[in-house]
């Protein structure tokens, strides 16, 4: 069995301020993972993943995340927060078979203040 | 490139009555999954579709159907809909190949809301 643990259902940062999104796993293979927003009544677009190569992963608008597997842990930075990063953040762990399904986390809701 | 399409976006039903979602899949994807989003929660996997199969299924009731077109379009039916099926409803599409099921691309989703 598969599964993701996201803390904090809600984060709030400054515009400039460092983004940090906290995603913890637990697997019993050797897990992919996923990071995924999804702004209001919108679906989830994919920002990064992490298929068993590097263990840090660069993804779109500017955010990146980091496989350690001594921690578990595959959290969200972005160096500075913009305004239009406010969003719902959902972190996901697949298997790597052929009917992988995403399992995903309860989802971080990241506002940007100015 | 096309990417993930769901009809409809909003849907209204009653109790006991029936629906059937649509999706249509990014161009060169032959697998289809389907998700439900509570409000407030994270999406639950509901099943995957290959090559018009079911090929994996989540902790649903069989209620909940579904059917893949050799276009590789695919279909949600949920019979005797409960109020508990008021939901964001999100279709992806992958490729899946020799090196295993590539990454899921959702569409829009359908909110459907149970009275």
């Amino acid at each position: 069995a598969q599964s993701v643990t996201q803390l904090g259902s809600h984060v709030s940062v400054s515009e400039g301020a460092l983004v940090l999104l906290r995603c913890n796993y637990s697997s019993s293979v050797p897990p992919y993972l996923f990071w995924y927003v999804q702004y209001p009544n919108q679906g989830l677009q994919l920002l990064l993943k992490y298929t068993s190569a590097a263990t840090l992963v660069k993804g779109i608008n500017g955010f990146e995340a980091e496989f350690k597997k001594s921690e578990t842990s595959f959290h969200l930075t972005k160096p500075s927060a913009h305004m239009s990063d406010a969003a719902e953040y959902f972190c996901a762990v697949s298997g790597s078979g052929t009917a992988s399904k995403l399992t995903f986390g309860t989802g971080t809701r990241l506002q940007v203040t100015l | 490139e096309t990417g993930v399409t769901q009809s409809p976006t909003h849907l209204i039903k009653t109790r006991g009555q029936q629906v059937t979602l649509r999706c249509s899949s990014q161009s060169g994807h032959n697998t289809v999954s389907w998700y439900q989003q509570a409000l407030g929660q994270g999406p639950q996997f509901i099943f995957q579709y290959y090559r018009e199969e079911e090929n994996g299924r989540g902790n649903f009731p069989p209620r909940f159907s579904g059917l893949q077109f050799p276009n590789y379009s695919s279909e949600l039916n949920v019979n005797a809909l409960e109020l508990d099926d008021s939901a964001l409803y999100l279709c992806a599409s992958s490729l899946l190949g020799l090196a295993g099921l590539e990454t899921q691309y959702f569409g829009p989703g359908t909110r459907l809301l149970v009275l």
